[in-house]
């Protein structure tokens, strides 16, 4: 079955520190990935998509995340946190070719210190 | 565009009550998707609806039902509340590969 591990459930970083929140998926083929993010009494916004192609994607807000099937990961990276990326993050991962039904990690919440 | 919609934003209901919960998609979308996010936990996917007809389901039981309407508007029903039903419930809607997702609702069962 498919499934997405995100292993940190805390992360706290200084503003303008590098950011990286890991997401592991298992799928048994090509899956179409994503990363969303939620503020507090929020819905989910997507950050960005990997469906094929570049396994380097960029999203928005100055995100992106790398596609590596042989660690099975899609790791989301930001050089420069700012102090209004504090949310908590999923990674999905499709589960039908439209990649509209979507299985989702436990998310990361994201603290970031002034 | 009011992008996708969803009410009530809050309620509450008693143990064994019955809710009704709704959703209205973007302009365009003619696919909804329901998912349930308990606290501190990521979304699970409960079912998708399109033509009107519940087209997937996720591992949710049967008092957990739906309904998609002409105008791609979508209903979640809950019967016999359960304490474990408390959650947010946010509704996505999609066309192609575009999928967008309500601010939920929020449900307390007590």
């Amino acid at each position: 079955a498919q499934s997405v591990t995100q292993p940190d459930i805390h992360i706290t970083v200084s503003e303008g520190a590098s950011l990286e929140l890991r997401c592991n998926y298992s799928y048994g083929a090509t899956p179409y990935l994503f990363w969303y993010v939620q503020s507090p009494g929020q819905g989910l916004q997507l950050l960005l998509k990997y469906f094929s192609g570049d396994t380097l994607v960029q999203g928005i807000k100055g995100f992106e995340a790398e596609f590596k099937r042989s660690q099975s990961s899609f790791n989301l990276r930001k050089p420069s946190v700012h102090w209004s990326d504090a949310a908590e993050y999923f990674c999905a991962v499709a589960l039908n070719n439209a990649g509209n039904m979507l299985t989702f990690g436990g998310g990361t919440r994201l603290m970031v210190k002034p | 565009d009011a992008g996708v919609t969803q009410s009530p934003t809050h309620l509450i209901k008693t143990r064994g009550q019955q809710v009704t919960l709704r959703c209205s998609p973007k302009s365009g979308h003619d696919t909804v998707s329901w998912y349930q996010q308990a606290l501190g936990q990521g979304p699970q996917f409960i079912f998708q609806y399109y033509e009107e007809e519940e087209r997937q389901r996720g591992n949710f039981p049967d008092r957990f039902s739906g309904h998609q309407f002409p105008n791609y508007s979508s209903e979640l029903n809950v019967n016999a509340l359960l304490l474990g039903d408390s959650a947010l419930y946010l509704c996505a809607s999609s066309f192609a590969y575009e999928q967008y997702f309500g601010p939920g609702t929020r449900l307390t069962v007590t």
